[in-house]
């Protein structure tokens, strides 16, 4: 089945530094599309970002992800990290074979901390 | 808009005893549902899905099992918990083609003593 590696368990960054969390995959179904979720304390998670697009940037909130499925890759990049960025991040793939149905397989997911 | 609905907000229950978790859906016709857990610090993991009423599928064995009652419902249930049972349970949705999207409910906390 298909899989999703997060190498970072937890990643600190001090505010106003670039962050990227690292995200590869691998795929042997039909994959549908990528995302990023994000999930703050005792929160559910919710999607960030999504791309079904390769070499195609894609944007949201400050942050961006550009697909590569030369490389299986789906790395999560912002260029300034906030205090409130600080919550744990999922890289996920949906693969399903209908047009409505999709099961998401998350990677470990990596906390990121931003610290003053 | 739609909004999803899961009770209770939090269990704390005892090994052997029976469990019931819920959720909801509002404002969306024929979605498909999904039960997710996950540990303290680990990772979100598909336990069940259901396209339609009555049908559901298992995604992984943690001697759980699941209902769906009615198009807006979906029920997580065991008659006897065990320990690694604790975790947060999440119910999520996805609707008409929407590139795999799932959207999550708020979830229940579940502590098994």
């Amino acid at each position: 089945g298909d899989s999703v590696t997060q190498t970072e368990g937890l990643v600190t960054v001090t505010e106003g530094l670039p962050v990227k969390l690292n995200c590869t995959y691998q795929t042997t179904y039909l994959t549908i599309a990528f995302f990023w979720y994000v999930q703050y304390l005792n929160e559910a998670p919710q999607v960030l970002l999504k791309s079904s697009t390769d070499n195609k940037r894609t944007e949201h909130q400050g942050f961006h992800a550009t697909l590569h499925k030369s490389s299986s890759s789906f790395h999560l990049q912002k260029s300034s990290a906030q205090l409130s960025d600080s919550a744990l991040y999922y890289c996920a793939l949906s693969e399903g074979t209908s047009s409505s149905f999709s099961k998401l397989v998350f990677g470990q997911g990596t906390s990121l901390s931003v610290v003053p | 808009a739609q909004t999803i609905h899961q009770w209770p907000v939090a269990e704390i229950k005892a090994v052997g005893s029976p469990l019931s978790l819920g959720c909801t859906i509002k404002g969306k016709s024929s979605p498909n549902l999904y039960w997710y857990w996950q540990a303290t610090g680990g990772t979100l993991q598909q336990l069940f899905y259901s396209i339609t009423v009555g049908q559901v599928e298992s995604v992984v064995q943690l001697n759980l099992s699941a209902s769906r009652p009615k198009d807006d419902q979906f029920i997580l249930s065991t008659e006897k918990l065990l320990l690694s049972h604790s975790g947060f349970y999440l119910c999520a949705w996805s609707g008409d083609w929407g590139g795999g999207e799932q959207y999550f409910g708020p979830g229940t906390r579940l502590t098994v003593l």
